[in-house]
């Protein structure tokens, strides 16, 4: 069975700094890769999505996320951090077609320091 | 902008009540979801449907269930809420096209209390 592990449940970076929050998955083949961002309150929007092609994926908000087959990894990163960004983080991956939707990591909790 | 809509937002209700989430989408997708999400834990799927009469059970064993009568429309339902069922109830829905596939659209999520 698939499976995601974000190692960090909290990170706290300084405004203006950069972020890497971490994702690994376990999945035989290569999977469709997901990354979400949640607001206190709110649901889940999609920050952006691998599926094939290039490794690195241009998201929304200035976000960034680069898949390492040879790392089971998907991180994602942003060159320069705002106050709005504190929020849930989730890396989330499917075996294909979305069927029996996607299995999410546990968060990772992003604090922002003035 | 999606348009995936739950209500109530928030519940708070007595055990043994009958209360059912309601979750509606317009943008004519044939996938739907139910996830729970505990604080601080990661998302579990609860329920799943393919399309009109398709329910599935999800990978987290759950008391709840769900119909799919119409497209736009996935309900929850606890017969008998428990304090244990205390947890936010995420819904989201994802189409086949394109761009699209696999990614879930969410709604802002029903925030349930059991006392």
């Amino acid at each position: 069975a698939q499976s995601v592990t974000q190692p960090d449940i909290h990170i706290t970076v300084s405004e203006g700094a950069s972020l890497e929050l971490r994702c690994n998955y376990s999945y035989g083949a290569t999977p469709y890769l997901f990354w979400y961002v949640q607001s206190p309150g709110q649901g889940l929007q999609l920050l952006l999505k691998y599926f094939s092609g290039d490794t690195l994926v241009q998201g929304i908000k200035g976000f960034e996320a680069e898949f390492k087959r040879s790392q089971s990894s998907f991180n994602l990163r942003k060159p320069s951090v705002h106050w709005s960004d504190a929020a849930e983080y989730f890396c989330a991956v499917d075996s294909g077609g979305g069927a029996d939707g996607l299995t999410f990591g546990k968060g990772t909790h992003l604090i922002i320091q003035p | 902008e999606a348009d995936i809509y739950q209500t109530p937002r928030y519940l708070v209700i007595g055990t043994g009540k009958k209360i059912t989430l309601e979750c509606s989408q317009t943008m004519g997708h044939d996938k739907m979801y139910w996830y729970q999400q505990d604080p601080g834990m990661e998302l579990h799927l609860i329920h799943y449907s393919y399309g009109v009469n398709s329910t599935e059970k999800g990978d987290l064993s759950s008391e709840s269930t769900v119909s799919r009568i119409r497209t736009e429309h996935f309900p929850l339902t606890l017969e008998s809420a428990r304090p244990s069922h205390t947890s936010q109830y995420l819904c989201a829905s994802s189409g086949t096209s394109g761009s699209e596939t696999g990614e879930l659209f969410f709604g802002e999520g029903s925030r349930l209390t059991v006392l």
